[in-house]
């Protein structure tokens, strides 16, 4: 299994330009989170969502959207980048499976830079 | 609503020194509690985990942590730091019910010295 795998691993954006922020898991897990990474700052949750078609915000969603069509693939967009949204982003799995106790399985991370 | 406390950001031990890292935690129900483990430019490996089974829970590459919950903490120990050691440590805690989130701590970078 290659686990939990993201695209691109780097990028540079200019103000107000779009992209979207890949990701995908191969576990068949159910949940699946983004989460962005500032010096400091630990990880805060932008969205996640707990199966195919159902999506929900987390801390920070400001600027951000997603979607779920399959259970693979979790894909993460911003509209109109902002410095602001300078960040390594992180995308996570998890199983519904109790005895996992909520483990959370993640991706190698996207580095973000908005110029 | 459930938080993580890690006090201070950054820890320096001497290779063959005991490590000691601190997690508080703040959770109104019995919590999953968890370690990660991030090395330079990669993402999140668990360490070990707390799902309230023994309180004295063992990891991955000598490390282990102990669930107090009159002191509401985990701290994780390792007997003896080596330099691999090196890396950013999260404690992250979760409530038990099924996707229940992880609420993640700001972090603590710890260095090892030769």
């Amino acid at each position: 299994n290659a686990g939990v795998t993201q695209t691109p691993k780097f990028r540079i954006l200019k103000i107000g330009q779009s992209m979207t922020l890949q990701c995908a898991q191969d576990m068949n897990h159910n949940y699946m989170y983004w989460y962005r990474q500032d010096p400091g700052m630990g990880l805060k949750l932008i969205y996640y969502s707990v199966g195919a078609g159902i999506t929900d915000k987390g801390e920070v969603p400001n600027g951000y959207n997603v979607s779920r069509s399959t259970t693979e693939d979790f894909p993460l967009r911003l509209e109109l980048a902002a410095p602001s949204q300078t960040s390594v982003y992180f995308c996570a799995s998890s199983s519904r499976d109790r005895s996992r106790g909520n483990e959370q399985f993640f991706g190698p991370g996207t580095r973000l830079t908005v110029l | 609503a459930q938080s993580v406390t890690q006090l201070g950001s950054h820890v320096s031990v001497s290779e063959g020194a005991l490590v000691l890292l601190r997690c508080n935690y703040s959770s109104s129900v019995p919590p999953y509690l968890f370690w990660y483990v991030q090395y330079p430019n990669q993402g999140l490996q668990l360490l070990l985990k707390y799902t309230s089974a023994a309180t004295l829970v063992k990891g991955i590459n000598g490390f282990e942590a102990e669930f107090k919950k009159s002191e509401t903490s985990f701290h994780l120990t390792k007997p003896s730091a080596h330099m691999s050691d090196a890396a950013e440590y999260f404690c992250a805690v979760s409530l038990t019910g099924a996707n229940s989130k992880l609420t993640f701590g700001k972090g603590i970078t710890l260095s090892v010295r030769p």
